[in-house]
C-alpha cells in the first residue's frame, strides 16, 4: 500500500471558495512536502512541513501536520481558477532515503 | 521557470530506436533525479545522482542508462523500450540528496510505438 495517500482524489470547487486536501502516510516521517503540478508540466514545490511542527503558511496556503495521526492537510484560501492542478504530498521517511509521492489529487477550480 | 530545464518535450519513437532525454540545471545543486509518471500512478524514482556520482538505482531495467557528466547535466539514454515505457520522465534537483524542495523540470513525454 502506499506511503502518502491523498484525499479526495478529485475536488472541484467554485472560485473564490477553499479547498482541503488531506494526505495519510504510514511510516515515520523526518518531513512532509506538497507539490503542484499542472496538466503536461512538472512539479513544483509549495511548502515542506517538519515533523517537529503542526501548522506552516505560505501566502494562502496552509498546511497542518498530525504526527499521531499520519495525516497532513493543505488548504488553499479563496481559491482561483488558476489554481486549478494536482496536488501531491510526498513524504521523507526517517528511516528511508527517498522521497515518495502520492498519487494526488485533481483540484478543479471554475470561475 | 523553475531553473531545470528538459529537452525534447516530447518524443516519439519505435520500439528498436535509441533516443536520449536531456537535462540541465541552473540552479547550483548537487543532486538531480530522474522520475517517471505514469497516468493513475504515484512518481517512480528511477535513479538519484550526487556531485556526479550515482547513488541510488530503483531496480529499474537496463533499457533505461543515465548518464551524468557533470553536477549540471543528466541524461536519460533510452534502447529499446516497450510500449509500457510509454510515460512523462521528470528531472529535478536539489541542493543536496536529502530529498528537500525538489525543483522539476517540465518534463518528457514518451510515447513507445
Amino acid at each position: 500500500s502506499q506511503q502518502g495517500e491523498e484525499d479526495p482524489q478529485a475536488l472541484s470547487i467554485q472560485e473564490g471558495e477553499n479547498a482541503t486536501m488531506n494526505c495519510s502516510y504510514k511510516t515515520s516521517i523526518n518531513n512532509l512536502q506538497w507539490y503542484r503540478q499542472n496538466s503536461g508540466r512538472g512539479l513544483v514545490h509549495l511548502i515542506l512541513i517538519r515533523s517537529n511542527e503542526r501548522e506552516k503558511h505560505s501566502g494562502r496556503l496552509r498546511v497542518t501536520l498530525d504526527t499521531s495521526k499520519k495525516s497532513s492537510s493543505l488548504l488553499i484560501t479563496a481559491s482561483r481558477a488558476a489554481d486549478t492542478a494536482s496536488y501531491f504530498c510526498a513524504t521523507k521517511e526517517t528511516s528511508g532515503s527517498r522521497l515518495t509521492f502520492g498519487e494526488g489529487t485533481q483540484l478543479t477550480v471554475n470561475p | 521557470e523553475t531553473g531545470v530545464t528538459q529537452t525534447p518535450r516530447h518524443l516519439v519513437m519505435g520500439m528498436t530506436n535509441k533516443k536520449s532525454l536531456k537535462c540541465e540545471q541552473h540552479l547550483g545543486h548537487n543532486a538531480m533525479y530522474w522520475y517517471k509518471q505514469s497516468a493513475k500512478k504515484p512518481l517512480e524514482l528511477m535513479f538519484v545522482y550526487s556531485l556526479e556520482e550515482r547513488v541510488e538505482n530503483n531496480s529499474v531495467p537496463s533499457r533505461f542508462s543515465p548518464e551524468c557528466p557533470n553536477s549540471s547535466h543528466l541524461f536519460l539514454h533510452l534502447h529499446t523500450l516497450q510500449p509500457e515505457d510509454s510515460a512523462l520522465y521528470l528531472c529535478a534537483s536539489s541542493r543536496d540528496r536529502g530529498y528537500e524542495k525538489l525543483f522539476f523540470g517540465s518534463g518528457t513525454q514518451l510515447s513507445v510505438l
